[in-house]
C-alpha cells in the first residue's frame, strides 16, 4: 500500500502565508489522485476544506487553495488567522482505494 | 441537509465481529453520484480509509487492503442505511469509526462512533 506523506508540524505567524504538502510513496502527486485536505479542530470530525486538488466548499475559508506543487498536492493558507490552528490531513486515491497521510500541526503563533 | 446518524455499540470483545449502521437522511444511499465510506481514527493508526459502497446500476465495493479479508460494507435501500462489519477484531481495531459521504469530497460525517475492542 502506497504511504502519504505530510510535515509533522508547521508553525505561521498571524498573517503570514503558509504552504503545508501531500506527497506519495509512488511517485508524483496528480490530479489523478484526487487530492483531498481536511481540517481537524480537538474533539470535532475532520472537515473537509479542499478536494480534487483545488475545490472548495462554502465553509472552506476564503484564504485557503488548493494546488498541485513540485509532485506534491498543496494546501496554502494566506493571512492565516488564529483559527486555522488546527490538524490538517490530505487523502490520495490510489485506483479506487483512499489512503491518508499522517497529518501536519498548524500552530498559527 | 444530508444528515448521518450513526448506531452500534461501544465495547466489543476480541475475535468478535464490530458492527455499526449509518442512517442516512436527505439523500439516496442508491444516489448515482456519490458513494458511501467509512473512515476509523485512532492515536495508533491516525486516520484510516477502511472502505465504500457505491449504485452505479449495480452495487460496488471497494476495501483497505489493511482489512479486506475482515470487512464487509452493506447497503440496505428499504432503511436507507448503510453498515460496517469488521470480523476478528482486537485491540488494535479501537478506534472513533465515522460513516462518511463522499459526494463532493467527504462533504457529510456521521457524528462518529468510540469503539473499544477489550475483554
Amino acid at each position: 500500500q502506497a504511504v502519504v506523506t505530510q510535515e509533522p508540524s508547521l508553525t505561521v505567524s498571524p498573517g503570514g502565508t503558509v504552504t503545508l504538502t501531500c506527497g506519495s510513496s509512488t511517485g508524483a502527486v496528480t490530479s489523478g489522485h484526487h487530492p483531498h485536505w481536511f481540517q481537524q479542530k480537538p474533539g470535532q470530525a475532520p472537515r473537509t476544506v479542499i478536494y480534487d486538488t483545488v475545490n472548495i466548499h462554502s465553509w472552506t475559508p476564503a484564504h485557503f487553495s488548493g494546488s498541485l506543487i513540485g509532485g506534491k498536492a498543496a494546501l496554502t493558507l494566506s493571512s492565516a488567522q488564529p483559527d486555522d490552528e488546527a490538524d490538517y490531513f490530505c487523502l490520495l486515491s490510489y485506483s479506487g482505494a483512499w489512503v491518508f497521510g499522517g497529518g501536519t500541526k498548524l500552530t498559527v503563533l | 441537509q444530508v444528515q448521518l446518524q450513526q448506531s452500534g455499540p461501544g465495547l466489543v470483545q476480541p475475535s468478535q465481529t464490530l458492527s455499526l449502521t449509518c442512517d442516512v437522511s436527505g439523500d439516496s444511499v442508491s444516489s448515482n453520484s456519490v458513494a458511501w465510506d467509512w473512515i476509523r481514527q485512532s492515536p495508533l493508526r491516525g486516520l484510516e480509509w477502511l472502505g465504500r459502497t457505491y449504485y452505479r446500476s449495480k452495487w460496488f465495493y471497494d476495501y483497505a487492503p489493511s482489512v479486506t479479508s475482515r470487512i464487509t460494507i452493506s447497503p440496505d435501500t428499504f432503511k436507507n442505511q448503510i453498515s460496517l462489519q469488521l470480523n476478528s477484531v482486537t485491540p488494535e481495531d479501537t478506534a472513533v469509526y465515522y460513516c462518511v459521504r463522499e459526494g463532493w469530497g467527504m462533504d457529510v460525517w456521521g457524528q462518529g462512533t468510540t469503539v473499544i475492542v477489550s475483554s
